[in-house]
């Protein structure tokens, strides 16, 4: 099993729409979760960090279920630039060796 | 600001041969990372460093040396060129071990 899995997708969706996806996560100790969005042949960027509390930012909306060991991401009002890959990324325990990335969920937004 | 700049972009390698990824970087970062990353997987980590003079092995550093004479370059390379190292570099920079990751542009390497 993978330490940090995604579901690949694609999710096509059309502009406008809500979408969420979720990733879990394995270890039941790790402390920090991320997403980052990778657009197509770019690197990965901080889109935003997910705090036990939840967090929120514009049209995004992130969610941690550690009883469950899920994050989730959760896009309202979608637009044609939301189109990207969606990584999941988990920090096991602040080390540096220990960061793991999910392979990432394609979102596709169309018109 | 260039933030974090790899060289070369692009690189096409036949086996056996080697050659060196440069990383550069102008945050002050401690914490710099060589990652792989190939389709349907996410980035492995390679080899990383929590400071200048430091590296350590990651996930996946067969076939691969690092080095880190001064702070804010990173080096990767390959000494012997494998077709199964065929895939994009990402180098990335963090300020502390569990922060915010920052990501150069990668370099894509084909080894033929």
């Amino acid at each position: 099993r993978k330490e940090v899995e995604q579901d690949p997708g694609p999710f096509n969706v059309p502009e406008g729409a809500t979408v969420a996806f979720n990733c879990t996560y394995s270890n039941s100790a790790s402390q920090s979760f991320f997403w980052y969005r990778q657009d197509c042949r770019k690197e990965p960027k901080l889109l935003m960090s997910v705090y036990s509390s939840g967090n929120e930012d514009g049209r995004f909306t992130a969610q941690l279920n550690r009883a469950s060991q899920y994050i989730s991401l959760l896009i309202r009002d979608s637009k044609l630039s939301d189109s990207a890959t969606y990584l999941c990324v988990v920090n096991k325990n602040s080390s540096a060796s220990k960061i793991i990335f999910g392979s990432g969920t394609r979102l596709s937004i169309r018109p | 600001n260039a933030g974090v700049t790899q060289t070369p972009k692009f690189r096409v390698l036949k086996t056996g041969q080697s050659m060196t990824l440069l990383c550069a970087q102008d945050m002050n970062h401690e914490y710099m990372y060589w990652y792989r990353q190939d389709p349907g997987m996410g980035l492995r980590l390679i080899h990383y460093s929590v400071g200048e003079g430091t590296t350590a092995k990651g996930e996946v550093p067969d076939g691969y040396n690092v080095s880190r004479l001064k702070k804010q370059n990173f080096l990767l390379g390959l000494e012997s060129a494998a077709p199964s190292q065929t895939s994009v570099y990402f180098c990335a920079t963090a300020r502390t071990s569990g922060g915010e990751l920052f990501f150069g542009e990668g370099s894509r390497l084909t080894v033929l």
